[in-house]
């Protein structure tokens, strides 16, 4: 399925640390988008990236695709207590489709 | 406000009564989506559609789902006969969507979310 499969399911970090999430997915694909969840603010719009890029930045923000291995993982640097929510990876098969939701990985930052 | 909003916010409604959930997407946005979120998961696809034809619904669980958007703005999200599985956040998004040629540009595939409707049915 095209659904994304987020890992690790939880991650406990202190404040200031790096955050590295990994997503996989198992079809082709056209982009790749990460979404951010809390509930302040709902789902969120994080970044997305296309299947013909291999790396994406935006502010703390790292993404990186590698179509070969179907993966993707997103890398929040400098991490803040307001970071704190659920990620989820969402795969598009097509240029605007449905999204495929994982789970998701919750990030807790400790201060 | 330019974001999607969706009403109510909250609905409770006794098994086997009907619901209706509406969604207002940003304006000019031609694509609409509706997802099912249950507790501790990720949304799932139920529908889309681009302007007011319904091009995918194959995510709606039964035929108790029926969702319309009739001037491809506004749409709404009809449940009968709820049950209790049916209790979930039930939340809209829209995304630009417009021109093949702009699919280059990343916003144009970007979706953006309601704070969507919790149902809890009793």
């Amino acid at each position: 399925s095209q659904q994304g499969e987020e890992d690790p399911q939880a991650l406990s970090i202190q404040e200031g640390e790096n955050a590295t999430m990994n997503c996989s997915y198992k079809t082709s694909i056209n982009n790749l988008q990460w979404y951010r969840q809390n509930s302040g603010r709902g789902l969120v719009h994080l970044i997305l990236i296309r299947s013909n890029e291999r790396e994406k930045h935006s502010g703390r923000l790292r993404v990186t695709l590698d179509t070969s291995k179907k993966s993707s993982s997103l890398l929040i640097t400098a991490s803040r207590a307001a970071d704190t929510a659920s990620y989820f990876c969402a795969p598009a098969g097509g240029a605007n489709s449905k999204l495929t939701f994982g789970k998701g990985i919750t990030l807790s930052v400790r201060p | 406000g330019a974001g999607v909003s969706q009403s109510p916010r909250y609905k409770v409604a006794k098994r086997g009564q009907d619901v209706a959930l509406r969604c207002d997407p940003i304006s000019g946005h031609v694509s609409l989506f509706w997802y099912q979120q249950a507790l501790g998961q990720g949304p799932e696809f139920l529908t889309y559609f681009q302007n007011e034809a319904q091009l995918d619904k194959s995510g709606l669980p039964s035929d108790r789902f029926f969702a319309e958007r009739p001037e491809g703005s506004v749409s709404t999200l009809k449940i009968q006969r709820t049950q209790q599985e049916d209790s979930a956040v039930y939340l809209c998004a829209s995304s630009q969507g417009r021109f093949p040629g702009l699919a280059a540009i990343s916003s144009y595939n970007e979706q953006f979310f309601g704070p969507g409707t919790r149902l809890t049915v009793l």
